[in-house]
């Protein structure tokens, strides 16, 4: 019952931006959108998360479109540190977070 | 801050044998959660905690069992090992339930054989 559909795998080049997507069209009014990271070896990392507005940080932006039901993680200039699992997260629910099995980004110098 | 603590980093046991997984976090975070995360997979929730004394089953608790003294302390015991619990173990914490930044420790990988 997975609640947010991400690629499997992508490649970006040093330097350059990256757009990780993520569906979630089942999404309910009261979902945030969560988006963690996991470099190899260590416990996930909280990159960013929103409601309904674009939001921005230190590490990154998140795009949400309009009728929520996908959103954008945007990396504006990758560095060989990025290359991490991504996850993106739909919650709360019922006490839950549900990691699916994310995106692999490979960054290629 | 050392942020959340787990030992042992790593760990064998044998079919039958029981462990106690320690996590502690010193960030006076009410709410902690412990998560085990098979290769290639992604996360699964196992307990979680809301206070001292308060805890509550998540998605895959079977198994397994925790107990929650102090704000800092957050144990995992694992009675009878079984091979499917073979995993990497993370404890985590976060400010409220489900926050939106949960902080992670750095894992317990174990081994059932």
């Amino acid at each position: 019952d997975a609640k947010t559909t991400q690629p499997n795998s992508m490649e970006s080049n040093e330097e350059e931006p990256v757009h990780l997507p993520c569906n979630h069209s089942t999404i309910s009014g009261t979902d945030y959108i969560h988006w963690y990271r996991q470099l190899p070896s260590q416990g996930p990392e909280y990159v960013i998360h929103g409601l309904t507005s674009n939001v921005n940080n230190r590490m990154a932006s998140l795009a949400i479109a309009e009728d929520r039901k996908s959103s954008t993680l945007i990396l504006h200039r990758a560095t060989l540190r990025d290359a991490a699992v991504y996850y993106c997260i739909l919650g709360p629910d019922n006490n839950d977070m549900r990691f699916g099995a994310g995106t692999r980004l490979t960054v290629k110098p | 801050n050392a942020g959340v603590t787990q030992t042992p980093k790593f760990r064998i046991l044998k079919i039958g044998q029981s462990m106690t997984l320690q996590c502690a976090q010193d960030m006076n975070h009410n709410y902690m959660y412990w998560y085990r995360q098979d290769p290639g997979m992604g996360l699964k929730l196992i307990y979680y905690s809301v206070g001292a004394g308060i805890t509550d089953k998540g998605e895959v608790p079977n198994g397994y069992n925790v107990s929650r003294s102090t704000t800092e302390d957050f144990p995992l015991r694992l009675e009878l090992a079984a091979p499917s619990q073979t995993s990497v173990y993370f404890c985590a914490s976060s400010t409220t339930l489900i926050s939106y930044e949960q902080y992670f420790g750095p894992g317990t990988r174990l081994t059932v054989t």
